[in-house]
């Protein structure tokens, strides 16, 4: 059974710039949400969607969007990038809709400079 | 303030203790609360996972709901090196849509 894959794993940009961050999910996994984890802090939900429709979303603007396709890989979109942007970025995917049981990846950890 | 509140430590232990960790939630809406551990510069795993209120044990660890009170609690026993780790609590409900965590606390288990 293969686990949850995100990619890249590190990654450097500057001020105003878009990054896109990928995720592969558990084999079987339907349902595919998005966290960001400043450091010293848990991680905060950005959006979450199942069947690729968005069926929930945090406190992010809508400069952070995302895309699940319909082998359930997704990807999170960050435009005009913003110093507070810096942080890992994590995917989790979940066998069903709730959510509730996350498995995460090992994250793609995102520097502004 | 934040709907989770997780005990920041850091906490310190000698191998073998049994460790308490801890968190408060305002939300009365919650029904689902999860416990996971995260690994430096790695993703959270899930360890334990509880239903509303009672105990559920597995191993060496332990996962308490008190929804009275609004109180959950992850005890480990006889405590390895390898449990070193950051602890995170989190919790949802049905119409959530997302996981709430805390903050996390930070765990050393000395040799």
């Amino acid at each position: 059974e293969t686990g949850v894959t995100q990619s890249p794993t590190h990654l450097i940009k500057t001020r105003g710039q878009q990054v896109t961050l990928r995720c592969s999910s558990q084999s079987g996994h339907n349902t595919v949400s998005w966290y960001q984890q400043a450091l010293g802090q848990g991680p905060q939900f950005i959006f979450q969607y199942y069947r690729e429709e968005e069926n929930g979303r945090g406190n992010f603007p809508p400069r952070f969007s995302g895309l699940q396709f319909p082998n359930y890989s997704s990807e999170l979109n960050v435009n005009a990038l913003e110093l507070d942007d810096s942080a890992l970025y994590l995917c989790a995917s979940s066998p069903d809709p709730l959510g509730e049981k996350l498995f995460f990846g090992s994250g793609t950890q995102l520097s502004v400079l | 303030q934040k709907e989770v509140e997780q005990d920041p430590g850091p906490l310190s232990v000698p191998e073998g203790a049994i460790v308490s960790l801890n968190c408060t939630y305002s939300n009365s809406a919650f029904q689902y609360f999860m416990w996971y551990r995260q690994y430096s510069r790695k993703g959270p795993e899930l360890l334990m996972y509880t239903y509303s209120s009672g105990n559920k044990e597995d191993g060496r660890f332990t996962a308490q709901v008190d929804k009275s009170s609004k109180y959950i609690s992850l005890f480990i026993r006889d405590s390895q090196p390898s449990d070193s780790a950051t602890y995170l609590c989190a919790m949802t409900h049905t119409n959530a849509g997302k996981s709430t965590f805390g903050d996390g606390t930070t765990l050393t288990v000395k040799p």
